[in-house]
């Protein structure tokens, strides 16, 4: 497809299993990004790649979760131990700008539920 | 801290226009200004940007002030499938989101 690809859609996971969230970008996109977002509430930010180089992960809650870009396009979140708290949706975003002046193409998201 | 501040929600009737308000007064001077509105059960999708002049396209119009500490987002003719949570974003700050205005459109 054209579009940011995300899977699974939909995850449960029993609280202290490991998960992992995969995120196909756009071909070519430079820039890609991952998001938290909890029920009624706006994205809140993660990571962020410019091609396999992770140049700020400041968003990250704590040492269980961890991102990568190995080859600077397919990305892959994983959340360690997960727990109750880490439930979400998590959303992947891509764009073809490092500068920032373009837009932003956000897959559908993977919901994470932790029983 | 977002840098960007907009109403909860808003209303408006089907088939009329309506101007969503965003307040940047933070805004430096190569801040892109972007929005982006999410349906229920999607991730968000592009909506505008512009960085000093006015900008028009398919979906919508946007208008920036003369200093830019503030935008507004025209939607010329709403109908029910712009109701949406609408976000505004400031470019050097598009790591963060607010909470949006959460749009209703009546029928």
């Amino acid at each position: 497809g054209a579009g940011v690809s995300q899977s699974p859609r939909y995850k449960v996971a029993k609280r202290g299993q490991d998960v992992a969230l995969r995120c196909d970008p756009i071909s070519g996109h430079v820039s890609l990004f991952w998001y938290q977002q909890a029920l009624g509430q706006g994205p809140e930010f993660l990571t962020y790649f410019q091609n396999e180089a992770q140049l700020d992960k400041s968003g990250l809650p704590s040492d269980r979760f961890f991102a990568e870009r190995p080859e600077g396009s397919v990305s892959t979140l994983k959340i360690q131990r997960t727990q109750q708290e880490d439930s979400a949706v998590y959303l992947c975003a891509s764009s073809l700008s490092y500068q920032g002046s373009g837009e932003l193409f956000f897959g559908e998201g993977s919901r994470l539920t932790v029983l | 801290d977002a840098k960007t501040t907009q109403p909860n929600s808003m209303e408006s009737n089907e088939e009329e226009p309506v101007h969503l308000p965003c307040n940047h007064s933070t805004i430096s001077g190569t801040d892109y200004i972007h929005w982006y509105r999410q349906l229920p059960s999607q991730g968000p999708e592009y909506v505008i940007h512009g960085l000093t002049s006015n900008v028009n396209n398919r979906m919508a119009s946007l208008a920036i002030a003369e200093d830019r500490k503030s935008s507004t987002l025209i939607l010329h003719r709403a109908t029910l499938r712009d109701a949406a949570v609408y976000y505004c974003i400031l470019i050097a700050d598009w790591i963060i989101f607010g909470k949006g205005t959460r749009l209703h459109i009546l029928p």
